[in-house]
């Protein structure tokens, strides 16, 4: 089967640094994609990962290792408005579009 | 700009009724789009793969006579949600990608309540 977890909530405060992790088993792998997504709102991607190591993006990384089915989002300099959930998702198969979504985590950012 | 455009945003309509939605791709021709569907605090939920010139491949429990989606065109996917319950409500979104190593951009969903 395919399965993809995340944590369910994350609380954190403005200015520091959360890691929101994300494992996988899928019957294959051909790429990971971060969004976040604001309530009431579609999804907006974040980063994209198919070779091991860390990708950066201004105030927004994300890691893949392949080998042990994970990947983190690390968001640092905590904002208010990174106040959203995140989604995970994993493309199986190679040729295709389609996506396996987590679970997803709701960050709250506290001031 | 938007390169995904999902209309209508909200719909509120007796029980019965028959709802389409419109998804274009507004500067790409995408012969594959995505249906999802997400119930409060919870993740998006694959419905339907949406393919140009031929049927939607349908997600294991998801009703294809009660979902029906029609891709005419490279640029247009339509999803109708046929004699729609309260049930039937939820937050509807769909997606399209360019190409295969590029991410899927989403449409803005439209929020559907069925009276």
């Amino acid at each position: 089967g395919q399965n993809i977890d995340q944590p369910t909530e994350m609380t954190a405060t403005e200015g520091a640094i959360v890691q929101i992790n994300c494992t996988y088993q899928t019957s294959g792998f051909n790429g990971l994609f971060w969004y976040q997504q604001h309530a009431g709102e579609a999804p907006t991607f974040l980063s994209y990962n198919v070779l091991d190591g860390l990708e950066e993006k201004g105030r927004f990384s994300s890691f893949l290792s392949r080998s042990k089915g994970y990947s983190y989002l690390l968001l640092k300099e905590l904002q208010m408005k990174d106040s959203a959930s995140y989604l995970c998702a994993v493309r199986p198969t190679s040729g295709t579009y389609k996506y396996i979504f987590g679970t997803g985590t709701r960050l709250k950012v506290l001031a | 700009g938007a390169v995904v455009s999902q209309h209508p945003s909200w719909v509120i309509c007796k029980s019965g009724t028959s709802v389409k939605i419109e998804c274009r791709s507004l500067d790409f021709q995408a012969t594959t789009m995505f249906w999802y569907r997400q119930f409060p605090k919870q993740s998006l939920m694959l419905m339907a793969t949406s393919n140009e010139g031929s049927k939607a491949t349908y997600e294991q429990g998801v009703e294809k006579d009660k979902f029906l989606i029609n891709h005419a065109s490279l640029t247009l996917s339509t999803l109708t949600v046929t004699s729609a319950h309260p049930e039937d409500s939820s937050f509807y979104i769909c997606s399209a990608s360019n190409r295969v190593n590029q991410p899927q951009h989403f449409g803005d969903g439209t929020r559907l309540s069925i009276l």
